[in-house]
């Protein structure tokens, strides 16, 4: 099967310009979510969707950062102004089954966007 | 507070040989999943190994194993005969639950070098 598809692999912005990443999930997975890895740290989870619905976004700095779902199939996430901390690898995973019996079947990943802003 | 802590930033081993590395979580729950991930430079996170936190049966795949220790809270990773393609970034993570969902934690990683 397809993997988890990313777009674009980098990217190279200045401060205060605007982003936008997208994700493709594996075909007929569920839930899907996006993380942030800053160099040298382990991803931190920015938002979860389960279909077209958001199920946690408490680590999403809502200010700047946005993300949707259409239809419940690929997904855009957004940062608008950018700041020099926002560089990073942005990860997008997808899991097939929804609920927690689900993800305890592990999550697939993306290669990750790398994002550097200057 | 969730948390995830792998103690070993950076670790090596010599081709052939077994090297352990450890990862301690923090949680209140009784029913949860354990993985490690391992992210080469390619960024691809390849799921390593899983453990369900209601089996005692440690769980091997090939060279890797766990050594799981839930009362303590212990959830190490032994690699046997390492190879040069074991290189890479190793994450121990756990699926706690949240809600009727369940949530991937990350700890810091560990960076393996395995030399020829």
């Amino acid at each position: 099967e397809a993997g988890v598809a990313q777009s674009p692999r980098y990217k190279i912005i200045e401060k205060r310009q605007s982003v936008a990443f997208w994700c493709n999930p594996i075909s007929g997975h569920a839930t899907l979510y996006w993380y942030q890895q800053i160099l040298g740290q382990g991803p931190k989870l920015l938002i979860q969707f389960q279909n077209n619905g958001v199920v946690d976004d408490s680590q999403l700095p809502k200010d700047r950062f946005s993300a949707e779902r259409l239809k419940g199939v690929d997904s855009t996430l957004k940062i608008q102004p950018a700041k020099l901390e926002d560089s990073a690898v942005y990860l997008c995973a997808s899991s097939l089954v929804s609920g927690f019996i689900g993800t305890g079947y592990g999550y697939t990943f993306g290669s990750g966007t790398r994002l550097t802003v200057v | 507070a969730q948390t995830v802590t792998q103690s070993q930033p950076e670790m090596s081993v010599q081709e052939a040989e077994t090297v352990t590395l450890s990862c301690t979580y923090d949680t209140s729950e009784s029913n949860y999943y354990l993985f490690w991930y391992k992210q080469p430079p390619s960024r691809q996170m390849i799921l390593v190994i899983r453990q369900e936190a209601y089996k005692q049966q440690n769980a091997t795949e090939n060279r890797f194993s766990v050594n799981f220790q839930k009362a303590a809270k212990s959830f190490s990773l032994k690699i046997s005969d390492s190879q040069l393609g074991d290189t890479a970034m190793y994450f121990c993570a756990p699926v706690l639950q949240a809600g009727n969902t369940g949530k991937l934690i990350f700890g810091q990683g560990t960076t393996l070098q395995v030399k020829p």
